[in-house]
C-alpha cells in the first residue's frame, strides 16, 4: 500500500512535443504529490507539487493533473526541450509532505532536437 | 542556493573500512532528516529516518548495525557505513523537511560511494 507506480519507464519525445508521465498510488493517507527532476550524479530537484484539494496545477511548461478518485496523478511537460532530458520521479507523502517520501520507479526522458 | 549540503560528494574506500557521510541543513533546523540510497538507473529507496536526540527509524530490510545514523544536532545528521563492501557502492542522498514554503523537503546533492 506504500507503493507509487510510475510509467512509462522511458520516454522519447521530439523537441516541442508534450511529455506525459503517469503515477498511481494506493495509500489514501497520502496528501502531498511532488515531481522531481534528476540529472546524472545530482540530487533530485523539486519541479512541481500538488495537494489533493486541487485537480490541476501549472507552473510554466509543467502541469500536474490529479485525479483523487482514481488515485492517479500525471506530469505534463509542454514544448519539451533537449534540456528537459533527465530522469523524472513522482513521489507521495503524508502529513503535508514533511514525512518520508515514497518514490516511483522513475522515467528517463530523452528529448530529441 | 543550496539549503542542504552533504560531505563528501564522492568517496572511494577499501572493502572492510567504514565511511561517514554528513548531511547538514544550512539555514534551518531539522529535527528529522531522511536518508535514501539510489543504485544506478534505479529509484530512491528510503533507508532510515534520522531523529534529533533519539534513535533512527530504519526501513524494513536495512541493517541497523551496518548503517549507523547519528543526529547529533538540529543541523547535522551522519550516516556511517560500517565494514563497507562492494555491494554498498551506491549514491546516498539525504533530505530534510522545512516548513514555511511551498517546498517541503530539501535534498542534498548526494554522496557517491565506491567500495573497492
Amino acid at each position: 500500500q506504500q507503493q507509487v507506480k510510475q510509467s512509462p519507464q522511458s520516454l522519447i519525445v521530439q523537441k516541442g512535443g508534450i511529455s506525459i508521465i503517469n503515477c498511481a498510488y494506493e495509500n489514501t493517507a497520502f496528501d502531498y504529490f511532488p515531481w522531481y527532476q534528476q540529472f546524472p550524479g545530482k540530487g533530485p530537484a523539486l519541479l512541481i507539487a500538488i495537494r489533493p484539494d486541487v485537480s490541476e496545477k501549472k507552473e510554466g511548461r509543467f502541469t500536474i493533473s490529479f485525479n483523487k478518485s482514481a488515485k492517479q496523478f500525471s506530469l505534463h511537460i509542454m514544448d519539451s526541450q533537449p534540456g528537459d532530458s533527465a530522469t523524472y520521479f513522482c513521489a507521495a507523502s503524508n502529513t503535508g509532505g514533511y514525512n518520508k517520501l515514497i518514490f516511483g520507479a522513475g522515467t528517463r526522458l530523452a528529448v530529441h532536437p | 542556493g543550496a539549503v542542504v549540503s552533504q560531505h563528501p560528494s564522492r568517496v572511494i574506500c577499501k572493502s572492510g573500512t567504514s565511511v561517514k557521510i554528513e548531511c547538514r541543513s544550512l539555514d534551518f533546523q531539522a529535527t528529522t532528516m531522511f536518508w535514501y540510497r539510489q543504485f544506478p538507473k534505479q529509484s530512491l529507496m528510503l533507508m532510515a529516518t534520522s531523529n534529533e536526540g533519539s534513535k533512527a527509524t530504519y526501513e524494513q530490510g536495512v541493517e541497523k548495525d551496518k548503517f549507523l545514523i547519528n543526529h547529533a544536532s538540529l543541523t547535522l545528521s551522519t550516516l556511517t557505513v560500517t565494514s563497507a563492501h562492494p555491494e554498498d557502492s551506491s549514491f546516498y542522498i539525504c533530505s530534510a523537511p522545512r516548513r514555511g514554503g511551498e517546498e517541503t523537503q530539501y535534498f542534498g546533492p548526494g554522496t557517491r560511494l565506491l567500495v573497492l
